[in-house]
């Protein structure tokens, strides 16, 4: 089976901290990708970043940056010095090479960044 | 506009009646996928097409729910004998193709009430 699951339901904290917002997935595919997505409170959903399963280097764009570990099936995503235009609601998500069109999100983390 | 589009925005319907909600993909893209979003269920697959065809609708939660896309482009979700369970936001979503590495880029979803 398939599963994303994102531990934390709720962060806050104050502008210009760091921030990791957790993802542990599993699947049995070989081929895989996993999916970063933020839903502002306007409510559409954004894509942020994709990465398969075969590249485990690390992304960073701007302030942006993502950590893969295939060892512990993580896909954590970390914001460096947060803004309030930050606030949102983040969602990880998989898509297995053998499971057809659909992603499998996991349940979301809701980031309140404050000034 | 260049992004998925979706209408109508928000829809209030009674218990019992039929309702459909539609579904305009970026221009060019092959495949169209449906997603419900709710608070007790997060974001759930429901149906996804590549072209005219619908490979997996493994996700439509029971027969009162229905989705057809003719033409390649355009894709109406339908939902019979509405009941308040239903109540959501119905997400729509287009890739190039339905292909694991493809991006699934999001509209503004429509917020479907049932009274």
């Amino acid at each position: 089976a398939q599963k994303v699951t994102q531990a934390q339901t709720e962060i806050s904290v104050v502008e210009k901290e760091d921030v990791t917002l957790d993802c542990v997935y599993e699947t049995r595919d070989t081929t895989y990708y996993l999916f970063w997505y933020k839903q502002p409170p306007s409510g559409e959903l954004v894509f942020l970043i994709r990465r398969n399963s075969f590249d485990e280097q690390n992304e960073i764009s701007g302030r942006y940056s993502w950590n893969f570990q295939k060892s512990t099936s993580s896909f954590n995503f970390t914001i460096t010095a947060s803004q309030v235009v930050d606030s949102a609601v983040y969602f990880c998500a998989l898509r297995g090479g053998n499971q057809g069109g659909k992603l499998i999100f996991g349940q979301g983390t809701e980031l309140s960044v404050k000034p | 506009g260049a992004g998925v589009s979706q209408s109508p925005s928000n829809k209030v319907t009674e218990k019992g009646k039929d309702v459909e909600l539609r579904c305009d993909p970026i221009s060019g893209h092959t495949a169209l996928y449906w997603y419900r979003q709710s608070l007790g269920q997060g974001l759930e697959f429901l149906i996804y097409f590549q072209g005219n065809s619908a490979p997996d609708k493994s996700g439509l939660p029971s027969d009162r729910f229905s989705a057809e896309r003719t033409g390649g482009s355009v894709s109406t979700l339908t939902i019979q004998r509405t009941q308040q369970e239903d109540s959501a936001v119905y997400l729509c979503a287009s890739s190039f193709i339905a292909g694991v590495a493809d991006t699934q880029y999001f509209g503004p979803g429509t917020r479907l009430t049932v009274l």
